[in-house]
């Protein structure tokens, strides 16, 4: 099984840097994605990584420790529409790569 | 379309009844997955095709719940005798299936009401 924590509310400011942890334990582990999801909306695709270090993409970086189980999404520059919920979900070694999720970080963007 | 469409997007059904819940993934995606969403939670996995197979159904809560994709297209997920704690919004994400790095495309989900 796994077992996925990542806090369950942040508060920041506009223009801010934010860093959004997720620690995992897995049994098998085939990679870590980040996800946004606004209220009422499907959850889209920020990130990917399986192997050690940063991605960098735009706005938005995120790394992983393998060894530590541990990832965080950082987000440079925050605007008001970054208010959404964060989703950390690491992928198994079964189940057609079904991703297992935590239960989100609602981030909100304050002026 | 272009993306995963879901329907209906919301669904209010009384304790008891049976509903359908219907999934249109990307043209040409191998792989399904259902997700169930609960209200301030994350998604929790209930059952992945490959094509036409349902080869894991092992988040599925009960046998109250039943999925199926039989033309390895469109995808129903069928609820008997609905109750209570079923209310959740249910998601369906489709991929290529082509790697582990693969992203998962979400539909906007069906919110499901049981009174």
């Amino acid at each position: 099984g796994q077992n996925i924590d990542q806090p369950t509310e942040m508060t920041a400011t506009e223009g801010a840097i934010v860093q959004i942890n997720c620690t995992y334990q897995t049994s098998g582990f085939n990679g870590l994605f980040w996800y946004q999801q606004h209220a009422g909306e499907a959850p889209t695709f920020l990130s990917y990584n399986v192997l050690d270090g940063l991605e960098e993409k735009g706005r938005f970086s995120s790394f992983l420790s393998r060894s530590k189980g541990y990832s965080y999404l950082l987000l440079k520059e925050l605007q008001m529409k970054d208010s959404a919920s964060y989703l950390c979900a690491v992928r198994g070694l079964n189940s057609g790569y079904a991703l297992n999720f935590g239960k989100g970080t609602s981030l909100l963007v304050t002026p | 379309g272009a993306g995963v469409s879901q329907s209906p997007r919301y669904k209010v059904a009384k304790r008891g009844q049976d509903v359908a819940l219907r999934c249109d993934p990307i043209s040409g995606h191998v792989s399904l997955f259902w997700y169930q969403q609960a209200l301030g939670q994350g998604p929790e996995f209930l059952t992945y095709f490959q094509n036409e197979a349902q080869l894991d159904k092992s988040g599925l809560p009960s046998d109250r719940f039943f999925a199926e994709r039989p033309e390895g297209s469109v995808s129903t997920l069928k609820i008997q005798r609905t109750q209570q704690e079923d209310s959740a919004v249910y998601l369906c994400a489709s991929s290529t299936g082509q790697g582990a790095g693969t992203e998962a495309f979400f539909g906007q989900g069906t919110r499901l009401t049981v009174v």
